[in-house]
């Protein structure tokens, strides 16, 4: 089982809509989640961390279920802007440290 | 200022030759890393440093070597380059390791290509 699993998408739906995005990881371990977003040719940039209780940041609202070991974002009121692709980030113990590891993506299309 | 700095930001290189990629971040953070996304846009984790010292090293090739002169530098010297090396390499740095302190800043990449 991979590490980090994201549906890959593409997701494209009209301006206004609401979409969510689900991610499944493989260390019951983990302690750290984040949702990043990445635009086309620049670098991946953090959307919002995922608390256990769930949090909202506008439009953007995350998710966690350890038990499960699940991860969601939903976006509602989708703007063209939101396209993008949202990467879905989780932290594991490697070697001495700890280390962020990334999903492999998933691409939204948002048009007017 | 840009907080996570790297150079250079394209570079194209033959296969066999040796090149090197400067990283510096001014934001005081503890550790850096250095990431590598492939043609297929997947992001993977290769090396981390924490105040300097090597902490992770995902089974990167040992012609790869990181070399971290002090905290706020992480460069990444790539001997006898290889066709499959061509990708765009991300340095990144955070303020230290666990939970909130995870967070990631990264550089606007390196795009690699091996001819």
């Amino acid at each position: 089982r991979k590490e980090v699993e994201q549906d890959p998408g593409p997701f494209n739906v009209p301006e206004g809509a609401t979409v969510a995005f689900n991610c499944t990881y493989s260390n019951s371990a983990s302690q750290s989640f984040f949702w990043y977003r990445q635009d086309c040719r620049k670098e991946p940039k953090l959307l919002m961390s995922v608390y256990s209780s769930g949090n909202e940041d506008g439009r953007f609202t995350a998710q966690l279920n350890r038990a499960s070991q699940y991860i969601s974002l939903l976006i509602r009121d989708s703007k063209l802007s939101d396209s993008a692709t949202y990467l879905c980030v989780v932290n594991i113990r490697g070697g001495a440290g700890t280390a962020l590891i990334f999903g492999k993506g998933t691409t939204l299309s948002v048009s007017s | 200022d840009t907080a996570v700095s790297q150079t250079p930001k394209y570079l194209v290189t033959q296969m066999g030759n040796d090149k090197s990629i400067k990283c510096e971040q001014n934001l005081g953070h503890d550790t850096m890393y250095w990431y590598k996304q492939d043609s297929k846009k997947f992001l993977k984790i290769m090396f981390s440093y924490n105040n300097k010292e090597l902490i992770i090293n995902e089974t990167v090739p040992n012609r790869f070597s990181p070399k971290s002169p002090d905290k706020a530098h992480l460069n990444l010297h790539i001997n006898s380059l290889e066709l499959g090396d061509s990708a765009v390499y991300f340095c990144a740095s955070s303020q230290g390791q666990g939970s909130t302190n995870e967070k990631l800043f990264f550089g606007s990449g390196t795009q690699l290509s091996v001819l």
